[in-house]
């Protein structure tokens, strides 16, 4: 069926290093959302983009949504040890959601 | 606190058993969901509750029984399981059911329920 695809599923930098993590879908998406999770904890809402080529920030994270809509990504500049967790994007192919399989971030002190 | 509660956090239960799962909110949302949560997969939608309507994965083993009373609470019904079962199991809710893009579709989860089947 339709899926959302991420990459990478790992990612390990250095502290202040920059990290960016990609989702693709084969079809256009009505939206995409982007959620956090913390080792041992739940996923947790970041941010939604619904407007073609719309880019939104917060703070270090800056996040697109690609001008066809079938792909989005979050960058994140200078990486600090409180981003350690995995990142889920979420697009909506259809009248439903799918997640992407996250990308693990690990970032060394 | 998120306002999405689960009980318990964690349960090891046998392949024979009957075991359920509790999920409450306190957020005035309408619509819960399960959602299975497998080491290196992504989160897999198992049921929506969206205004007391039930919609399903249909790649849902029948062991799994949702039961939603009403729009504050959810339950999964767990029954003769097998090991590939365990996972975390997140529930969730929304302020309206996924096909509403106007960002009333961000969901809210509860902390997991980690379940471990022998």
């Amino acid at each position: 069926g339709q899926q959302v695809m991420q990459i990478p599923q790992y990612q390990h930098v250095q502290e202040g290093e920059d990290f960016t993590t990609y989702c693709n879908s084969s079809t256009t998406l009505s939206n995409i959302q982007w959620y956090k999770q913390r080792p041992g904890g739940h996923p947790v809402f970041l941010i939604q983009l619904v407007k073609s080529g719309e880019v939104k920030k917060q703070k270090r994270l800056t996040f697109q949504f690609g001008e066809a809509k079938k792909n989005s990504s979050l960058h994140i500049t200078a990486t600090q040890t409180t981003d350690v967790g995995t990142y889920f994007c979420a697009g909506s192919p259809g009248n439903d959601m799918r997640f992407g399989a996250g990308t693990r971030l690990t970032v060394k002190p | 606190e998120t306002g999405v509660t689960q009980t318990p956090r964690h349960l090891v239960m046998g392949m024979t058993n009957k075991k359920s799962l509790k999920c409450e909110q306190h957020l005035g949302h309408n619509a819960m969901y399960w959602y299975k949560q497998s080491a290196k997969k992504p989160l897999e939608l198992m049921f929506v509750y969206s205004l007391e309507e039930r919609v399903e994965n249909n790649s849902v083993p029948s062991r799994f029984s949702p039961e939603c009373p009403n729009s504050s609470h959810l339950f999964l019904h767990l029954h003769t399981l097998q090991p590939e079962d365990s996972a975390l199991y997140l529930c969730a809710s929304s302020q309206s059911g996924l096909a509403d893009f106007s960002g009333a579709n961000v969901l809210t989860f509860g902390a997991g329920s980690r379940l471990t089947v022998l």
